[in-house]
């Protein structure tokens, strides 16, 4: 199989902090991994392309100072959300890619008050 | 900029029925399309379309794609309440195989 988890699954922070999520591909090894943000009633938006040992390649309209994407090793990349603010609070989603497929994480849910 | 459209937004039938949902497409270099189930977490896969004309079959759901009308469509026969979801169609494009989603289509089964 292919297995990507998310850590954490759910957290509230404080407006102001920084958040980091990790997203590690459990059994194989992952060249490229991708995040995503979901809104409440909205579809999946591409964030940034992650490959390893390189800089991420951010979608138009996402701040890269903001939006911390680091892909150390095959296996994990982290995101991490920097200064957050309330209406950063969004389902964030990982997803890493094996040959032509993707396999997505179980999701984060962001809260930030 | 890539483009995927799913018709419809929303739709609500009874149990039994059969739906068909539609998804078109604008993507450069394009390398596949996929179908996923969205209920409360993260999407969960249900097709991948690379070529046209063969139908993919997974119970009472079924899907085909169409290179030359750049769509598809995802068919749901009997449904039951579980399907109850939101269907995201996705489409894979350029050497990263980077997934441009459309709106999605919230179908709701009433028993």
């Amino acid at each position: 199989g292919a297995v990507v988890s998310q850590h954490p699954s759910r957290v509230i922070c404080k407006s102001g902090t920084s958040v980091k999520i990790e997203c590690r591909s459990l059994d194989f090894q992952a060249t490229t991994m991708f995040w995503y943000r979901q809104f409440p009633k909205q579809s999946l938006m591409l964030m940034a392309t992650s490959n390893e040992g390189s800089k991420a390649t951010y979608e138009q309209g996402v701040e890269k100072d903001k939006f911390l994407i680091n892909h150390a090793s095959l296996t994990l990349s982290t995101l991490t959300v920097t200064s957050a603010h309330p209406e950063d609070s969004s389902f964030y989603i990982c997803s890493a890619r094996k040959d032509t497929e993707q396999y997505f994480g179980p999701g984060t849910r962001l809260t930030v008050t | 900029e890539d483009k995927v459209v799913q018709s419809p937004l929303s739709l609500v039938v009874h149990e039994g029925d059969t739906v068909t949902l539609n998804c078109s497409y604008e993507v450069t270099n394009f390398r596949s399309l996929l179908w996923y189930k969205q209920e409360k977490k993260a999407p969960t896969f249900l097709f991948m379309l690379t070529s046209s004309g063969i139908e993919k079959k997974s119970g009472r759901l079924s899907s085909i794609l169409d290179k030359k009308e750049l769509s598809s469509i995802l068919n749901i026969t009997a449904t039951q309440t579980g399907d109850s979801a939101i269907y995201l169609c996705a489409v894979a494009g350029g050497s990263n195989y980077k997934l441009t989603f459309g709106k999605g289509t919230l179908l709701t089964v009433n028993p």
